[in-house]
């Protein structure tokens, strides 16, 4: 079964520092991967997600993440955070033409001035 | 164009009622997603339609939930004999299909069972 996991539920940093948002999955089959954002009191939108090919991906507002299939990891970064970014982000997988995500519990950045 | 709608946004209904909640995809998507998500966690999965079938419904919990999607389009998650333990926000998304395509998520529906 499919399973994802993001360390640190809750993440600090203060403005302009690198954000580095963890995240491991456990897939049978090759994954896709995906980071969505969720702002208080507001639908999930997909930040980038991973298919095929190039393994570093270029997101929307400065994220890229990079899928590394041996650590099983693909961790999502910023390098200088914004007030903006803070939200909470959830990493998912799904298994190749399934469909269905399996989302992580989320992390929660917070970015102090 | 417009992106995924749920209503009602918000739902107050007492233990034991019943309960049906809606989502209008993206038009044009063929697959449609129900989530579960609960306060501090990531969503759950309950049940996808590819077209007008329940193509996975692995997620649901019991049979007290129920969806549909008679069109094609819209669809209705109906909860049963609601339990307290069922108060969350139900989330719906769309994709063009389900193969592995960008899901996009509507804002929604808070439901809280007395």
């Amino acid at each position: 079964a499919q399973s994802v996991t993001q360390l640190g539920s809750h993440v600090s940093v203060s403005e302009g520092a690198l954000v580095l948002l963890r995240c491991n999955y456990s897939s049978s089959v090759p994954p896709y991967l995906f980071w969505y954002v969720q702002y208080p009191n507001q639908g999930l939108q997909l930040l980038l997600k991973y298919t095929t090919g190039a393994t570093l991906v270029k997101g929307i507002n400065g994220f890229e993440a990079e899928f590394k299939k041996s650590e099983t990891s693909f961790h999502l970064t910023k390098p200088s955070a914004h007030m903006s970014d803070a939200a909470e982000y959830f990493c998912a997988v799904s298994d190749h033409g399934r469909g269905k995500l399996i989302f992580g519990q989320g992390t929660e950045l917070s970015v102090k001035p | 164009g417009a992106g995924v709608s749920q209503t009602p946004s918000n739902k107050v209904t007492e233990k034991g009622k019943y309960v049906e909640l809606r989502c209008d995809p993206i038009s044009g998507h063929t697959a449609l997603y129900w989530y579960r998500q609960s306060l501090g966690q990531g969503p759950e999965f309950l049940i996808y339609f590819q077209g007008t079938g329940a193509a996975d419904d692995s997620g649901l919990p019991n049979d007290r939930f129920f969806a549909v999607r008679p069109e094609g389009s819209v669809s209705t998650l109906k909860i049963q004999r609601t339990e307290r333990g069922d108060s969350a926000v139900y989330l719906c998304a769309s994709s063009l299909t389900s193969g592995g395509e960008t899901q996009y998520f509507g804002p929604g529906t808070r439901l809280l069972v007395l």
